[in-house]
């Protein structure tokens, strides 16, 4: 089955830093992975989205991840943290040869720090 | 905007009671997918519909059901209800019936608190 792990619940940067949010995917397949963030009392808006090709996968708002297989990670970094920022994070993995269904992890609020 | 409606954003029903949470995909989506969030258990896929044709199921319990119309949109019937299944419930769509890379657009939710 698969899974993911976000380490940290919560981050907190300054504006201006860089922010690094974590993800760790257990897999038995190749994966897809995904990153989404959540607005407060909004829905769920893609990042960006790793299939196959370049690790490293450039996203909206400055966001980039790089799926690094051999740690099986997908982190989430952006060099220079906004306010505009602030919201939750969830890192997600689906199936390459399963059901399309999304398995996400806990989620990481980011916290902007002016 | 994702192009993914849902209605009604907030609901409040007391225990045993019967909800309708209603979706629309955007235009030209033939999958639908139903997701709980709560506080415990985080975000939890439900179900998965492609064209009328329910496809894959989660941790769905059995008091709840879903259909897909003709037109497409869905709707997630929760029977029984329990204070615990008060939670967010997102419908998502996605362009295609099963490839695993597509993205899934997702809707704001309804906001279900059960009393």
């Amino acid at each position: 089955a698969q899974s993911v792990t976000q380490l940290g619940s919560h981050v907190s940067v300054s504006e201006g830093a860089l922010v690094l949010l974590r993800c760790n995917y257990s897999s038995s397949v190749p994966p897809y992975l995904f990153w989404y963030v959540q607005y407060p009392n909004q829905g769920l808006q893609l990042l960006l989205k790793y299939t196959t090709g370049a690790t490293l996968v450039k996203g909206i708002n400055g966001f980039e991840a790089e799926f690094k297989k051999s740690e099986t990670s997908f982190h989430l970094t952006k060099p220079s943290a906004h306010m505009s920022d602030a919201a939750e994070y969830f890192c997600a993995v689906s199936d390459s040869g399963g059901a399309q269904k999304l398995v996400f992890g806990q989620g990481t609020r980011l916290t902007i720090n002016p | 905007d994702s192009g993914v409606t849902q209605t009604p954003k907030h609901l409040i029903t007391a225990t045993g009671q019967r909800v309708t949470l209603r979706c629309s995909p955007r235009s030209g989506d033939l999958s639908v997918y139903w997701y709980q969030q709560s506080l415990d258990q985080g975000l939890q896929f439900l179900i998965h519909y492609y064209n009328g044709e329910e496809r894959a199921k989660g941790n769905i319990l059995e008091r709840f059901s879903a259909q897909q119309f003709p037109d497409l949109h869905s709707e997630l019937n929760l029977s029984s209800l329990e204070l615990g299944d008060s939670a967010l419930y997102f419908c998502a769509s996605s362009p295609s019936g099963g490839l695993a890379s597509d993205t899934q657009y997702f809707g704001p939710g309804t906001r279900l608190t059960v009393l």
